[in-house]
């Protein structure tokens, strides 16, 4: 069966401390790999998305890479804003999108 | 701001009862995603519509349905409600279909009493 499993559940940082998410998956036939924010009781807000292993893109504090089996979300010197779910998904074959459960990243000031 | 509307934000009702929920896609897209997001079963795909047709289907309980109509905006219809429908529902958008970007909007909190 398709997965996506994301490590850790909860992250909690000082501001400026840098770290790494963790996406792992277990598909057949990875379309895209996508990683999105979310604010509590808010839609999920698109961040990057990835498509070979080997890709990598960045915005501000985030950079986001990818292999064959999973994917890696760092975030240099975060901020409190930086606070939020972070969201892993994939598309295989099929047009869905299949979700991880999140990471909730805290960041303390 | 997504460019993808949802209306209403919030809905209250009582068990047994049917709403629709309504979601317009970004300007230019043409599909259409809906998911449902409980605290305890995080975000599961739906239903997806391309260009008014029905292409994809997920976890979608037979008391719910789904439409999108020539101007591309896509309802979903939700009834004989039960109290653990009460989640929030998103729609997406995207351009196309295979591995397009899917844009959220911000949702609709639905209570069931």
């Amino acid at each position: 069966e398709d997965q996506v499993t994301q490590s850790p559940e909860a992250l909690r940082l000082q501001e400026g401390e840098s770290s790494s998410l963790n996406c792992s998956y277990t598909v057949s036939g990875l379309r895209g790999l996508f990683w999105y924010r979310q604010d509590p009781g808010k839609g999920p807000e698109f961040l990057f998305t990835l498509y070979s292993a080997g890709e990598e893109k960045e915005k501000e504090r985030l950079k986001a890479t990818l292999t064959k089996k999973e994917s890696f979300l760092h975030i240099t010197a975060p901020k409190p804003e930086d606070s939020a779910t972070y969201l892993c998904a994939v598309q295989m074959g099929a047009q869905k999108l299949v979700f991880g459960q999140g990471t909730r990243l805290t960041i303390n000031p | 701001d997504s460019g993808v509307t949802q209306t209403p934000k919030h809905l209250i009702t009582a068990t047994g009862q049917r709403v629709t929920l309504r979601c317009s896609p970004r300007s230019g897209d043409l599909s259409v995603y809906w998911y449902q997001q409980s605290l305890d079963q995080g975000l599961q795909f739906l239903i997806q519509y391309y260009n008014g047709e029905e292409r994809a289907k997920g976890n979608i309980l037979e008391r719910f349905s789904a439409q999108q109509f020539p101007d591309l905006h896509s309802e979903l219809n939700l009834s004989s409600l039960e109290l653990g429908d009460s989640a929030l529902y998103f729609c997406a958008s995207s351009v196309a279909s295979l591995a397009d970007t899917q844009y959220f909007g911000p949702g609709t909190r639905l209570t069931v009493l």
